[in-house]
């Protein structure tokens, strides 16, 4: 099991392009959920996708959007791109029944906004 | 609205001294509180969570709700606890996390 796999590792866009962002899960994992990692910070949530649909969401601009495929793996797109956007985007899988289940992170893809 | 504070950027350390990272939360109900690692160039992981009241890898944390603090402690640093260690609140029980801003700790040989 290769575990939560991202892709790209890194991209470099211009301001107000559009980005999109890949995330397989974990095997046998049916959630995923982003986050944006600014230098510096924590992990920040953006939003998860349960069952093809968005369950949760952070306090992101819509300018974030995702979709969730039948398989479970899951994109971030991000439209106009800003150069505050430029950061380590993290995805997380784990199971979707209620409560706490242990959630595996992938390694991320930087993206930097020039 | 769920706050997690880590007030620490970066904590030195001798190998053998005591390790220990505060981490204080804001939530109004009954949080699941969890540290995560990232060791260089590794992937962000689960370190301990409070519910297991394990100890993992000699570090242990306990939850102070009177205080709303879920401090890391251990013993005797090695060189291998070199790391990002990052607090995380989950107030919904729904695998929403908030992190706190992390710890760097340098354990010096």
């Amino acid at each position: 099991d290769a575990g939560v796999t991202q892709s790209p590792t890194h991209l470099i866009k211009t301001r107000g392009q559009q980005v999109t962002l890949r995330c397989s899960p974990k095997s046998g994992h049916d959630t995923v959920s982003w986050y944006q990692q600014a230098l510096g910070q924590g992990p920040q949530f953006i939003f998860q996708y349960y069952e093809e649909e968005e369950r949760q969401r952070g306090n992101f601009p819509d300018r974030f959007s995702g979709h969730q495929f039948p398989n479970y793996s899951s994109e971030l797109n991000v439209n106009a791109l800003l150069l505050g956007d430029s950061a380590l985007y993290l995805c997380a899988s784990s199971l979707g029944s209620r409560g706490y289940t242990e959630a595996f992170f992938g390694q991320g893809t930087r993206l930097t906004v020039v | 609205a769920q706050r997690v504070t880590q007030p620490e950027k970066l904590l030195s350390v001798f190998k053998g001294a005591p390790v220990e990272l505060k981490c204080n939360y804001s939530y109004s109900g009954s949080p699941e509180l969890f540290w995560y690692v990232q060791y260089s160039r590794q992937r962000l992981q689960l370190l301990l969570r409070h519910i297991s009241r394990e100890s993992i890898k000699g570090f242990t944390a306990d939850l102070n709700k009177g205080e709303t603090s879920f401090h890391l402690k251990k013993p005797f640093a090695q060189e291998e606890d070199s790391a990002m260690y990052y607090c995380a609140l989950d107030g919904g029980g729904n695998n929403r996390l908030a992190f706190g801003k992390g710890n760097q700790v340098v354990v010096i040989p």
